[in-house]
């Protein structure tokens, strides 16, 4: 069956744009994932859903990062007048259901790569 | 917030076992320990999970010593296409988010 997609794969921009990015998660997964990771380093946590709840955004690197998910299925983050540091690779991955005894498997998408010149 | 200390990189051979260690000296009663693999320019992919004992499955096998402050993944027969970055996460399904935390990893290289 289909994965975790990430779009866009690439994207350039420009200090101080906009930038989205979307993640759709696997059909039927309740809770999605935003990591972050830069070139050579282990993954950062951002911020997780479970259905289309956010229990905890204090993993955002600052108040220019926002997340929002709708319809328990696609997720946007949006970072805001962005700035060189940025540029990394941002993951994003879903699983099943949260309400059990052990962690669930994450299942990871491709990425995004960001980079903001 | 239970902490994971692994070895940075690794070299191997192909063909042979490669056991990689993560410390994780306050782990909680209801923490389990994941391990991760992740080739370049990909995500994660889930390998194995284990409470306490020895989990094993057609990948890896897991084993947990009864204090549960370590755990080793052990590779069999490792080949080129294990190259990758192995991550050792700990982590209580009760306190989710921030408290499942993929560290620096251990990067593993598998020469010819």
């Amino acid at each position: 069956g289909a994965g975790v997609s990430q779009s866009p794969s690439n994207k350039v921009t420009e200090k101080g744009k906009d930038v989205e990015l979307r993640c759709d998660p696997i059909s039927g997964h309740t809770a999605l994932y935003w990591y972050r990771q830069s070139l050579g380093q282990g993954l950062e946590f951002l911020i997780y859903f479970q259905g289309n709840s956010a229990p905890d955004k204090s993993g955002l690197p600052s108040d220019r990062f926002s997340a929002e998910r709708t319809g328990g299925s696609v997720s946007t983050l949006t970072i805001q007048r962005t700035q060189q540091e940025d540029s990394a690779v941002y993951l994003c991955a879903s699983s099943l259901d949260l309400d059990r005894e052990m962690p669930d498997t994450q299942y990871f998408g491709p990425g995004t790569r960001l980079t903001v010149l | 917030l239970a902490k994971t200390t692994q070895p940075i990189s690794m070299d191997s051979y192909e063909g042979q076992e490669v056991n990689i260690t993560c410390s994780h000296n306050n782990i909680a009663t209801n923490d389990y320990i994941t391990w991760y693999q992740q080739f370049p320019s990909q995500g994660p992919r889930f390998i194995i999970q284990g409470y306490k004992t020895k989990v094993t499955n057609e990948v890896a096998s897991l084993f947990i010593p009864a204090d549960r402050k370590s755990s080793t993944l052990s590779l069999p027969r490792v080949s080129l296409s294990d190259t990758a970055v192995y991550y050792c996460l700990v982590g209580d399904i009760k306190n989710y988010g921030q408290n499942f935390v993929f560290g620096p990893g251990t990067r593993l290289s598998v020469l010819p």
